[in-house]
Order: structure tokens, then C-alpha cells, then sequence
């Protein structure tokens, strides 16, 4: 079945860097775009971005221009997400979520997710 | 950048009553209108697309309707495991933006 696994939780200093990885399995990982999205705990969603996973073209969010890197390895069918300059505001629950196929690829809507990556920044 | 409403920002239902959640978009976005149900501890998961295309799995007493600026999802009779966050999403124009969400508690 098709699934998505991110790395683990992890604690930056405000100024630091962080890097998620969202690891696909069960579908050509290079026929669909992989987005971010993040969620600060208790509030709402937030797009950050996409990259076409068989081209590594990216579109980012204006909010994150400048701070968020998205690459991929298609040799073991790996998204990465990396922010830069964290602050506390960076606090939250970082997904990776695939491009919903319905027998039609919808490369912008969103399905299915991975289990999300805490990231907190704390001094 | 197009900003969506949602509405009401909580409704309290009981098991078997419908539900009606709205969501506003700032400008048209055609039919390009997502659904998206979060439980808590879970990632979302996408339950309509396209405004009224139900996604694989989800069951028919999840509907969605609208276009242009308006645009709604009714669940006909509430199951206990529908009550949740819900979050509507358009891909109209980049940003990407989602909704604030509709809380769906129990009454």
C-alpha cells in the first residue's frame, strides 16, 4: 500500500537548521509531487510547498521563500524538507502528503499523508 | 493570495444529525475546493475533491457542494467517528491555502 514515513522528532535552537525526510513506499515514487505542510500545535494548515519528485522543480510558499529546501533522492524514493533560521514560531508538526490519485493524478490535493514530525525550537 | 472562511468555527451535533460546515473563498476558485477531516494525534485525510468528488474510501454520507466562492460539506447522519476537525484547502491559485477548520464535537 502506499505509505509515507518521516523521521523522527527533533529539538533545534532558535538560529538552527532542520531537515525531515519522508520516505515513500508502494508507488513510483517519481510519478507525483510531494507537498509540506505544517501544522503549529492546536492551530490550523499550513502549505509550505511542492516539488515535482521525478524533475526536483519546486515551488515554495512566499512565507518560506528564502528559508525552506525541498529536495528529493529518487534512488530511495526520499522527500526532504529543510528550514533554516528557526524560530520559536517554527514550532509544530511538519507533514509530507503525495498528489491524490484518482486513476487521474491531482497534483494538488493532498492524499495520502505522512505521520508528521514534531519539530520544536527551544532554547 | 486567496483566503478561505470557514463556518461555523464549532459545531456541537449528536450521533445521527447532519452536518453542514461552509467555507468561503476570497476570490473564485472555480470547483478547485478540497475537504480534508483531521482527527486529533492523526495526519488530515482528504475526504472530497473538486468540490463534490468524493476521494477512495469515503463513505456516501460525506457530500460536498458549491462553486466559485462558496462551497459546503453536509454529512447526512453523524457516526461517532465523524466527529473532527474539518479543513477545506483550494488549488486555484498558488499559495496553496487552507481554512481556519470546523470543529465537529459532540453534544
Amino acid at each position: 500500500q502506499v505509505q509515507l514515513v518521516q523521521s523522527g522528532a527533533e529539538v533545534k535552537k532558535p538560529g538552527a537548521s532542520v531537515k525531515v525526510s519522508c520516505k515513500a513506499s508502494g508507488y513510483t515514487f517519481t510519478g507525483y509531487y510531494i507537498h509540506w505542510v505544517r501544522q503549529v500545535p492546536g492551530q490550523g494548515l499550513e502549505w509550505m510547498g511542492w516539488i515535482n519528485s521525478n524533475r526536483g522543480v519546486t515551488n515554495y510558499a512566499p512565507k518560506f521563500q528564502g528559508r525552506v529546501t525541498l529536495t528529493r533522492d529518487t534512488s530511495i524514493s526520499t522527500a526532504y524538507l529543510e528550514l533554516t533560521r528557526l524560530t520559536f514560531d517554527d514550532t509544530a508538526v511538519y507533514y509530507c502528503a503525495r498528489g491524490y490519485d484518482s486513476g487521474f493524478v491531482y497534483e494538488n490535493w493532498f492524499g495520502p499523508w505522512g505521520q508528521g514530525t514534531l519539530v520544536t525550537v527551544s532554547s | 493570495e486567496i483566503v478561505l472562511t470557514q463556518s461555523p468555527a464549532t459545531l456541537s451535533l449528536s450521533p445521527g444529525e447532519r452536518a453542514t460546515l461552509a467555507c468561503r473563498a476570497s476570490q473564485s476558485v472555480n470547483i478547485y475546493l478540497a475537504w480534508y477531516q483531521q482527527k486529533p494525534g492523526q495526519a488530515p485525510r482528504l475526504l472530497i475533491y473538486d468540490a463534490s468528488n468524493r476521494a477512495t474510501g469515503i463513505p456516501a454520507r460525506f457530500s460536498g457542494s458549491g462553486s466559485g466562492t462558496d462551497f459546503t460539506l453536509t454529512i447526512s447522519s453523524l457516526e461517532p467517528e465523524d466527529f473532527a476537525v474539518y479543513y477545506c484547502q483550494q488549488r486555484s491559485s498558488r499559495p496553496l491555502t487552507f481554512g481556519p477548520g470546523t470543529k465537529v464535537d459532540i453534544k
